[in-house]
């Protein structure tokens, strides 16, 4: 178990609906990461938070947006869903904000768009 | 930003047989590179991971070595079970870098 806590599991939604996946960070962590896998790719980073603040930002989708809340739990919302958003997300938390500490991922939350 | 290139994206082995994966980067000031395990269905979760300070790192038949001036470091896994079949990634990240992966290296190892 990594700690890191991500719902729901299993999302199954239609195009042009908006969802919200949730994560709460590994005790101790102060920053979040979100990722985006689809089928056979390998792990595209969507944004990080550190401490409550935006950090860094990846080829985010401007339909898509997150925030990281004072108890450090993040959420990330998707808007507009289209079939090309079927994914599985990831979240992943570490200790440092400058990607020099391990990752500690979640088990993700999969995203299907019908 | 960083560019991480990984090689092989498939690499089929019969079990007791070596395995090499090998990543290039693009910027001579990150200096964190972990790897990365995903089994099928799975979330990622770190194997082993290198400090640009340091230009190998064992942990029993996984290592891991660095070379910072022609940037590129590799995983290396010997006497292969089917259980190491996996998909592998590789990282870089440290200073102004947020963490970037490879694209993945999916390893089969055969019985």
């Amino acid at each position: 178990d990594s700690g890191v806590t991500q719902t729901p599991k299993h999302l199954i939604t239609a195009t042009g609906q908006r969802v919200t996946l949730r994560c709460s960070p590994r005790s101790g962590d102060l920053s979040v990461y979100w990722y985006q896998q689809s089928l056979d790719q390998g792990l595209q980073f969507l944004i990080q938070y550190y401490n409550g603040e935006e950090r860094a930002k990846g080829n985010i989708l401007e339909r898509f947006s997150a925030q990281q809340f004072p108890d450090l739990h993040s959420e990330l919302n998707l808007s507009s869903l289209e079939l090309g958003d079927s994914a599985l997300y990831f979240c992943a938390s570490s200790v440092e904000p400058d990607g020099g500490a391990p990752l500690h991922f979640g088990n993700g939350t999969r995203l299907t768009v019908t | 930003g960083e560019n991480v290139e990984q090689h092989p994206s498939t690499l089929s082995v019969q079990e007791g047989d070596s395995a090499v994966i090998k990543c290039t980067y693009s910027d001579s000031a990150s200096n964190y590179f972990p790897w990365y395990k995903q089994e099928l269905g799975k979330r990622p979760q770190l194997i082993i991971d290198i400090r640009s300070n340091v230009g190998e790192k064992k942990d029993q038949r996984i290592a891991v070595t660095l070379n910072k001036t022609a940037k590129h470091f590799s995983l290396h896994i010997t006497e292969t079970q089917p259980e190491d079949s996996a998909v592998y990634f590789c990282a870089v990240s440290g200073g102004s870098y947020i963490p970037t992966f490879g694209r993945g290296t999916s390893l089969i190892v055969h019985p």
